[in-house]
């Protein structure tokens, strides 16, 4: 079963614009939401993550937003460059350390 | 600063066959985790260690899939009588954690092994 459902599938922004993927979770369990980055060929790298008692977290251009009572959270990337072309994958995490990943988000920024 | 590496980054083999992968933690970190990520998909858990135990296995983890981790240090993963479906991308990520408790750090992933069945 799907256990974190993530959208849009793919989505293409002007260099500046603000993309949104959000994510939904069923299992209240889940103890850390995590979001990764991941370019052709590499393994996914920890951009940045968000514990359920905290509404929101920013760290430099990517924003977290978390809503507990819906059960969701998405990321927004600010003021965003071709450089952040990449696949972003939410993530819930078991208290005992695994990762449930959404399907991940295919974003381009064209020049 | 030493991230988590992984060996060989790309294998093809003939179906049937065995493999076996690599993976060398981050060098403090005692929680150790494979993962399989196929084409278009997000990664999906297959095992995990705490030191040199296996604690957790998915039952995406066939017979044919042993995992180990000898003193609690690198990790290897053996596929053996490779199939058509066995192909994807293998990831290992590692993490520090308090033994026996679900605290934890944040898992950081290696480059992965591709892995191609002819």
């Amino acid at each position: 079963q799907q256990q974190v459902k993530q959208s849009p599938q793919s989505l293409i922004v002007q260099k500046g614009g603000i993309p949104i993927i959000n994510c939904a979770y069923e299992n209240t369990a889940f103890d850390y939401f995590p979001w990764y980055q991941q370019f052709p060929g590499k393994g996914p790298a920890l951009l940045i993550a968000i514990r359920p008692d905290v509404s929101e977290k920013k760290e430099g251009r990517f924003t977290i937003s978390f809503n507990k009572s819906a059960k969701q959270f998405s990321l927004h990337i600010m003021d965003s460059q071709p450089g952040d072309s990449a696949t972003y994958f939410c993530a819930a995490r078991h208290s005992w350390g695994k990762l449930q990943f959404g399907a991940g988000t295919q974003v381009v920024v064209t020049p | 600063d030493t991230g988590v590496s992984q060996n060989p980054r790309h294998k093809i083999t003939k179906r049937g066959q065995n493999v076996t992968f690599r993976c060398d933690p981050i060098s403090e970190h005692n929680r150790l985790y494979w993962y399989r990520q196929t084409l278009g998909q997000g990664p999906e858990f297959l095992t995990y260690f705490q030191n040199e135990a296996q604690l957790e296995k998915s039952r995406l983890l066939s017979d044919r899939f042993s995992a180990e981790r000898p003193k609690g240090s690198f990790s290897t993963l053996e596929i053996q009588r490779t199939e058509q479906g066995d192909s994807a991308m293998y990831l290992c990520a590692s993490s520090s954690g308090l033994p026996g408790t679900g605290s934890n750090q944040p898992q950081h992933f290696g480059d992965g092994t591709r892995l191609s069945i002819l």
